[in-house]
């Protein structure tokens, strides 16, 4: 069965510039996340989607960042303008059911470079 | 704010020696969960342990939990050279709606 599919796997791009990434989860899954990967601040949660419709945000940094969950099968992570310190791992996970006592499939990952 | 805080950041063992590590959490929690990363992979899930439960197994995971003191262990016994990866806990607490909390993470190596 096909795991969770991330694109681009590496995005190098200049500041001021939009970035979308996207995200095809395991189909069937009902939860969809957006995670952010740093050195400095580990794994941290963006967004999570139930059944398409976005659930808590509040992980979301600033204005710049944008998710959208248009069908069951496919979600877009969006920086608009990118800086610098958006450099990330940026992972999308998708899981069956209540959130927290069922596991998550990742994606591979996003690395997003922002010179 | 970090929930799970795993010990050591990093470990280096010799291939067949079993390797611990540690995860402490701050709240009270509905479930915990341990992830194995690869370097430049995503997360994969190893074991699920809920708070009513003590002790799980999985191959050769073996999973701990003391509620009373907030804190999980992870042991891999008869370690393999592919076993080298970073290993996350992940907290459920009751005060997050459900969603999880990963700690920073212990970077094991196991030397051939």
């Amino acid at each position: 069965d096909a795991g969770v599919i991330q694109s681009p796997r590496h995005e190098v791009t200049e500041m001021g510039q939009e970035v979308t990434l996207r995200c095809k989860p395991i189909s069937g899954h009902d939860y969809l996340f957006w995670y952010r990967q740093t050195m400095m601040r580990g794994l941290e949660l963006l967004i999570y989607f139930n059944n398409n419709v976005p659930i808590d945000d509040s992980g979301m940094p600033e204005d710049r960042f944008s998710a959208k969950m248009p069908n069951a099968s496919f979600s877009t992570l969006k920086i608009q303008p990118s800086e610098p310190r958006d450099s990330a791992v940026y992972f999308c996970a998708s899981s069956l059911g209540y959130i927290g006592d069922q596991p998550q499939h990742f994606g591979d990952g996003t690395r997003l470079s922002i010179l | 704010s970090q929930q799970g805080e795993e010990d050591p950041q990093a470990l280096s063992i010799q291939e067949g020696e079993n390797a611990t590590m540690n995860c402490s959490y701050k709240t009270s929690i509905n479930n915990l969960q341990w992830y194995r990363q690869n370097s430049g992979r995503g997360l994969v899930h190893l074991i699920l342990i809920r708070s009513n439960e003590r002790e799980k197994h999985s191959g050769r995971l073996r999973v701990t939990l003391d509620t009373s003191k907030k804190s999980s262990s992870l042991l891999i016994t008869a370690s393999r050279a592919a076993d080298t990866a970073s290993y996350f806990c992940a907290t459920d607490a009751y005060n997050q709606g459900g969603k999880l909390i990963f700690g920073q993470g212990t970077e094991l190596s196991v030397k051939p």
